[in-house]
């Protein structure tokens, strides 16, 4: 079936660390990948998004490159800062009839940066 | 534009009871679709409405069921409530067309004792 994998956290950092959180997918057909944010207390964000193999998605530093090769979205910053601590899921959609409107989320990583 | 509106933020019921969540996506959008997040399970889908017709349905027991109404706002009913249902239940609306993105609400906390 359709799944998406995220390694496990939580993932402790120093400010201005590197950040790299892995992300890998199961579909079959032409899915799209998304990143969203959560922080607590509060619903999910969209973080950044790709449609199509080779796309790269980008917001606030963070970027990600759809390698359809590898079947793989792994999410990285180059320098994290206190506020980015939030727990990330990657996610699928298109699946389902070609509707976006069901997401296929992986079960999130908690990342927790220090001062 | 205010974005995705969820009501009750809290609700606290007993097994056996029934529950109704409510949605108001952002203004324009005509697709509402309804998640269950709980530690165990994570982010599950439970169903997807568009302009007053249910489009996809996840892999839920009959007892959640959902609608939504010519002005797009959504409901989502639970009936017979277990002590599993207690979540958090995010509703999320897009504009229902190409490739736009979920937009999320702030979730209704459910506990059930």
């Amino acid at each position: 079936g359709n799944s998406v994998t995220q390694m496990e956290g939580p993932v402790t950092l120093s400010e201005e660390a590197f950040l790299t959180i892995n992300c890998t997918y199961t579909a079959t057909g032409y899915p799209s990948l998304f990143w969203y944010v959560q922080y607590p207390g509060e619903g999910l964000q969209l973080l950044l998004k790709a449609t199509k193999a080779d796309d790269k998605g980008s917001n606030k530093g963070f970027e990600a490159t759809y390698r359809k090769e590898t079947t793989s979205f792994h999410l990285e910053k180059g320098s994290v800062q206190v506020s980015d601590s939030a727990v990330y899921f990657c996610a699928l959609s298109g699946v389902y009839g070609g509707s976006q409107g069901n997401l296929i989320f992986g079960k999130g990583t908690k990342l927790s940066v220090k001062p | 534009k205010a974005g995705v509106t969820q009501t009750p933020r809290y609700l606290i019921k007993t097994r056996g009871q029934q529950v109704t969540l409510s949605c108001s996506p952002i203004s324009g959008h005509r697709s509402v679709s309804w998640y269950q997040q709980t530690p165990g399970q994570g982010l599950q889908f439970l169903f997807e409405y568009f302009s007053e017709t249910q489009r996809n349905k996840g892999n839920f027991p009959g007892r959640f069921s959902g609608r939504q109404f010519s002005n797009s706002r959504s409901e989502m009913n639970v009936s017979t409530l277990e002590l599993g249902d207690s979540a958090l239940y995010l509703c999320a609306s897009r504009s229902g067309t190409g490739n736009s993105p979920l937009h999320f609400g702030n979730g209704t906390r459910l506990t059930v004792t």
